[in-house]
């Protein structure tokens, strides 16, 4: 199985912050990645698919890159309705895995 | 618009089988490239995937519960059922379905089972 390990595990930071979230894979997984932003109490949502694609109706505030075994996911001005657990994911290959997840809340 | 919604009991006893539906509309699994998978999440913890129908009726399970798992799909219903063997507490967390075109893009509620006696 492939590994994704994500940093940092949390993180406090301030309403209009940027935010920044690493995930690596343990094998090259090109650019199969996805980021999913889970709220307390609801089902996943994708953001990001293709490691920088944007999906339909998602704010442009949220971004994606990377490639290989490095990918980093960007939150460009918090929210307050971005505080949530965010999960990478990889589809390369069965099966398919997720990340451990990365809690964002305010300060 | 896609939806889907799993149902199924909220409470199973250790050694029993666990049966899920997921409901679906707004797409067909008879439709090239679609796929059907379940993912679940113990409480407080990360997402953990189970397995993957697509509209070929090709299976995928994971390899820890493949001996435990099957899913399958009736396309006139709209649904597709997972069976799990053998519950254990261990597997208590909220079940979801999800609809796959390479990720999961649409996700039903999810339900949460408990294992328990």
């Amino acid at each position: 199985d492939i590994l994704l390990t994500q940093s940092p595990s949390s993180l406090s930071v301030s309403v209009g912050d940027s935010v920044t979230i690493t995930c690596q894979a343990s094998h090259d997984i090109f650019h199969y990645v996805t980021w999913y932003q889970q709220k307390s109490g609801e089902a996943p949502r994708l953001l990001i698919y293709d490691a920088s694609s944007l999906e339909t109706g998602v704010p442009s505030r949220f971004s994606g890159r990377g490639s290989g075994t490095d990918f980093i996911f960007t939150i460009a001005s918090l929210q307050p309705e971005d505080v949530a657990t965010y999960y990478c994911q990889q589809y390369d290959n069965f099966p398919t895995t997720f990340g451990p997840g990365t809690t964002v809340d305010l300060k | 618009q896609i939806t889907l919604k799993e149902s199924g009991p909220t409470l199973v006893k250790p050694t029993q089988t666990l049966t899920l539906t997921c409901t679906f509309s707004g797409f067909s699994l008879s439709t090239s490239g679609v796929g059907v998978g379940w993912i679940r999440q113990p409480p407080g913890k990360a997402l953990e995937w189970l397995a993957l129908i697509y509209w070929d009726d090709d299976k995928r399970y994971s390899p820890s519960l493949r001996s435990r798992l099957t899913i399958t799909k009736d396309t006139a219903k709209n649904q597709v059922v997972l069976k799990m063997t053998n519950m254990d507490p261990v597997d208590t967390g909220r079940y979801y379905c999800a609809h796959e075109t390479g990720w999961y893009g649409h996700w039903g509620q999810g339900t949460l089972v408990t294992v328990s006696s």
